[in-house]
């Protein structure tokens, strides 16, 4: 069964903080790895979706990188702001991703205090 | 283009009780999924359909059944609800292949089992 794994749990930081989170996945057949965006009371919302080792994908103030060899993603949020706070979801395909079925991580839930 | 939507928002079920939530997007995608979100869980794949006409369990599929429709609907059926049952449900779609793309997720039904 894979794995997705993402960590911390929950972070809370001060409005312009700079953060990151990780999430760990199996290095062995790579084919994608997607980020999230999962606001309370709303559904999640796709960031980016990874392909490349070395890959660095950025929208606005959020940006990942991606090392596949040794199986990690980092997400980043420079200058944080409150409407930042959300859960953030890692997904990795199962099957080689061939159906598009996504094994999710139990996500990294960011709060950010004004 | 309205995405995904799902019917319905909520829903109250006794024990016993049958319902389906209805899924339909209207993005031309080829595949569609139920996810449930539990506390502490994450995501969690029920039933999926990587085409029209065919379907496959996912992770989580016992006390579901579920029906493609056509390309646009996927609808979730519960035979006889059970309080283990009481969760949040999201329907998602995409189209896979190369590249990986996104999966766009629906609103959600909230359900309980009572």
């Amino acid at each position: 069964i894979l794995n997705v794994e993402q960590s911390p749990q929950s972070l809370h930081v001060q409005e312009g903080d700079s953060t990151n989170f990780t999430c760990s996945f199996p290095s062995s057949n790579f084919y994608a790895l997607h980020w999230y965006r999962w606001e309370t009371a709303k559904s999640p919302e796709a960031l980016f979706v990874m392909t490349l080792n070395g890959d660095e994908k950025k929208k606005g103030r959020i940006s990942a990188t991606l090392n596949t060899k040794e199986g990690y993603s980092y997400l980043y949020i420079k200058g944080s702001q409150p409407e930042d706070s959300a859960t953030y979801l890692c997904a990795f395909p199962s099957f080689g991703g061939s159906q598009g079925n996504l094994i999710f991580g139990k996500g990294t839930k960011l709060s950010v205090k004004p | 283009n309205a995405g995904v939507t799902q019917t319905p928002k909520f829903q109250v079920l006794k024990t016993g009780q049958s319902m389906t939530l209805q899924c339909a997007q209207d993005m031309n995608h080829n595949s569609m999924y139920w996810y449930r979100q539990d506390p502490g869980m994450g995501l969690r794949l029920i039933y999926y359909s990587a085409s029209e006409g065919t379907t496959d369990k996912g992770e989580v599929p016992n006390g579901y059944n579920v029906s493609r429709l056509n390309k646009r609907e996927f609808s979730l059926r519960l035979e006889s609800a059970a309080p283990s049952q009481t969760s949040v449900y999201f329907c998602a779609s995409m189209t896979y292949g190369t590249p990986p793309s996104e999966k766009y997720f629906g609103p959600g039904t909230r359900l309980t089992v009572t």
